[in-house]
């Protein structure tokens, strides 16, 4: 059974910094391309960042882009996203996503980890 | 960016009737050499992650019922429930997976 389990959020003040993690157990970690996704209070979705499964491919959607870092170990079944100088209007639910082997849709989602910036 | 637009943005409907649900995207999503849109479709219902319904705008994820639809091509596409329970309620996203990753505003689906 695939599990992506989130870890890491919680309350930073605006300017501040987080690191999160998300494991990975119940399929060949590397060999599959990971996102981050994030989802405001009462908001829809918002797709934040993407890692190829060798960590060749990276990219980050432009609210993100210098401040947010992605990265992974696949020896550690894990994938990481550093977060730094946070704002409010990051505040959210971070989901990792797995993607379909050879597609980009997301077929499995973690339960989240929240994500409070404010002072 | 691909910007997707979802349509309507809630819909009530009566347990047993058809919910059609709409999202029209900027650019076209298919590409042509494989002849595939790259469009997915998601239920999140509250407190939970979002799951995996559709995805190449057609093809049914394994284990989701078959009242469950996807149809449409290049800009235009449908999400058909077609014969709404009360534990479709929930909120619907559209995604493209064409040109890195966008989705749709939701649409929330509630009973009449």
């Amino acid at each position: 059974e695939v599990q992506l389990v989130e870890s890491g959020g919680g309350l930073v003040k605006p300017g501040g910094s987080l690191r999160l993690s998300c494991a990975a157990s119940g399929f060949t970690f590397s060999s599959y391309d990971m996102n981050w996704v994030r989802q405001a209070p009462g908001k829809g979705l918002e797709w934040v960042s993407s890692i190829s499964s060798s960590s060749h491919y990276i990219y980050y959607a432009d609210s993100v882009k210098g401040r947010f870092t992605i990265s992974r170990d696949n020896a550690k079944n894990s994938l990481y996203l550093q977060m730094n100088s946070l704002r409010a209007e990051d505040t959210a639910v971070y989901y990792c996503a797995r993607e379909g082997q050879g597609a980009s849709y997301y077929r499995d989602w973690g339960q989240g980890t929240l994500v409070t910036v404010s002072s | 960016d691909i910007v997707l637009t979802q349509s309507p943005d809630s819909l009530a409907v009566s347990l047993g009737e058809r919910a059609t649900l709409n999202c029209k995207s900027s650019q076209s999503v298919l590409y042509s050499s494989s002849n595939k849109n790259y469009l997915a479709w998601y239920q999140q219902k509250p407190g939970q992650p979002p799951k995996l319904l559709i995805y190449w705008a057609s093809t049914r994820e394994s284990g989701v019922p078959d009242r469950f639809s996807g149809s449409g091509s290049g800009t235009d596409f449908t999400l058909t429930i077609s014969s709404l329970q009360a534990e479709d309620v929930a909120v619907y996203y559209c995604q493209q997976y064409y040109s890195l990753w966008t989705f749709g505003q939701g649409t929330k689906v509630e009973i009449k």
